[in-house]
Parts: C-alpha cells; sequence; structure tokens
C-alpha cells in the first residue's frame, strides 16, 4: 500500500535559516508525491507535485523537493525561512490515482 | 482561492443529529473527494464522486453518505452524529477522476462540524 512517513513532527527554525522537512514514502511503485501546505484556520495548498518528469520539484514561494528512490524520499527544502512559512505541511501520496494518503503533518516555526 | 467553495464554514450540532455538508468544485472540474481531519486520525480520505458517480470509497462510516448532483456540486450528509465526528471536513476537486495519480486535487477551505 502506498503511505508516507514524515519523519518530524515538529520543525523550528530563525529567519532567514534554511528548511528542511523530511519524507519517506512507501510504495509498490513509481508514486506520484505531493506537498500541502496549511496555515492555521485555512484550507490545504499545494506547493509541488511530483509525477516522474523530473526528481527536483520545484514549487511556489521558494520551496522545492527531491524525489530520491533509492532513498524512497521526497524532502522539502528551502534555502531561506520566512515568517510567513510557519504552517502545517502534509506529505501526500496518491493512491490508486484518485485517494490522496496524507503523513501526519510537520508543524513548522519560523522564529525572528 | 482554490475555487472550491463549501458551506457551511461552522456547523455547531448535538449528538444523534443529522447535518449536510456542501461543496461546489471548481469551475470544470468533474471529480469531487471528501476528506476528514481529526486530532487522533489526521487527513482522511473518505469518498470520491466523478461527473456524478460513486468512485471510490476509503474510511467513511455507514452513517455517512454522499451524493454530487447533475450541477456538479456535493453534498455529505452524517447522520446519528457522536462526539468522535467532530472535524474539520474538506472537499476538494480535480479535472479527471485521477488519471495515473497525476491529477491535482484542490481544498477547499473546510466545514468544521463540532458535536455537542
Amino acid at each position: 500500500a502506498q503511505s508516507v512517513t514524515q519523519l518530524d513532527s515538529h520543525v523550528s527554525v530563525s529567519e532567514g535559516t534554511p528548511v528542511l522537512l523530511r519524507c519517506n514514502y512507501s510504495s509498490s511503485y513509481s508514486p506520484s508525491l505531493f506537498w500541502y501546505v496549511q496555515h492555521p484556520n485555512k484550507g490545504l495548498q499545494l506547493l509541488l507535485k511530483y509525477t516522474s518528469a523530473a526528481t527536483l520539484v520545484k514549487g511556489i514561494n521558494g520551496f522545492e523537493a527531491e524525489f530520491k528512490k533509492s532513498e524512497t524520499s521526497f524532502h522539502l527544502t528551502k534555502p531561506s525561512a520566512h515568517m510567513s512559512d510557519a504552517a502545517e505541511y502534509f506529505c501526500v501520496v496518491s493512491v490508486s490515482g484518485y485517494a490522496l494518503n496524507f503523513g501526519k503533518g510537520t508543524s513548522l516555526l519560523v522564529t525572528p | 482561492d482554490s475555487g472550491v467553495t463549501q458551506t457551511p464554514k461552522h456547523l455547531i450540532t448535538a449528538t444523534g443529529q443529522r447535518v449536510t455538508l456542501r461543496c461546489s468544485p471548481r469551475s470544470g472540474d468533474l471529480s469531487v473527494y471528501w476528506y476528514q481531519q481529526s486530532l487522533d486520525q489526521g487527513l482522511q480520505f473518505l469518498i470520491q464522486y466523478y461527473n456524478g458517480e460513486e468512485r471510490a470509497k476509503g474510511n467513511i462510516l455507514e452513517r455517512f453518505s454522499a451524493q454530487q448532483f447533475p450541477d456538479l456540486h456535493s453534498e455529505l450528509n452524517l447522520s446519528s452524529l457522536e462526539l468522535g465526528d467532530s472535524a474539520l471536513y474538506f472537499c476538494a476537486s480535480s479535472t479527471v477522476p485521477g488519471t495515473g495519480g497525476t491529477d491535482t486535487q484542490y481544498f477547499g477551505p473546510g466545514t468544521r462540524l463540532t458535536v455537542l
């Protein structure tokens, strides 16, 4: 079954420093992977998606993720954190082309 | 703004009651998905409709049901409500029913249900 594991439930960074949110996936075939962000009391917004076209995926707001098959990972990174990046981030895998299977989420805290 | 609308934003009701949550997909999207977000279970897929027909079911309780109407809006009906049904319910839509898993789902702002 397709699933994802987010390795950190909370990550704290200082403004201006790099962000790394870790995600490992489990899939019996080439997966479709996504990162979504949820700001407090808001809906879910798509940051980026991987669909096997390129292993390095660029998303919105300066985020990017690299698909590493050998490590079964899809970590989310950003070179420099901004206060507005504070939110809950979800790593997601598409299940059989319809349902999305969400990780438990990583709460990103950005301190001044 | 994703283009997916959900009403109401908040709903407070009592145990044993029945409620209906409404979702309007993005213009042109034929697929609608429902998800439940709770503190203990996280985000879980409930059900998917495509052009009026049920396409896939996830962890949806028998007390819950959904439908998609000819104008493509969808309703999620929750009956015999229990305290544990308190959660944030999201609707998402996509253009096609997930061909190859590459189709992007766009999420609405959610309906927060509180069962007292």
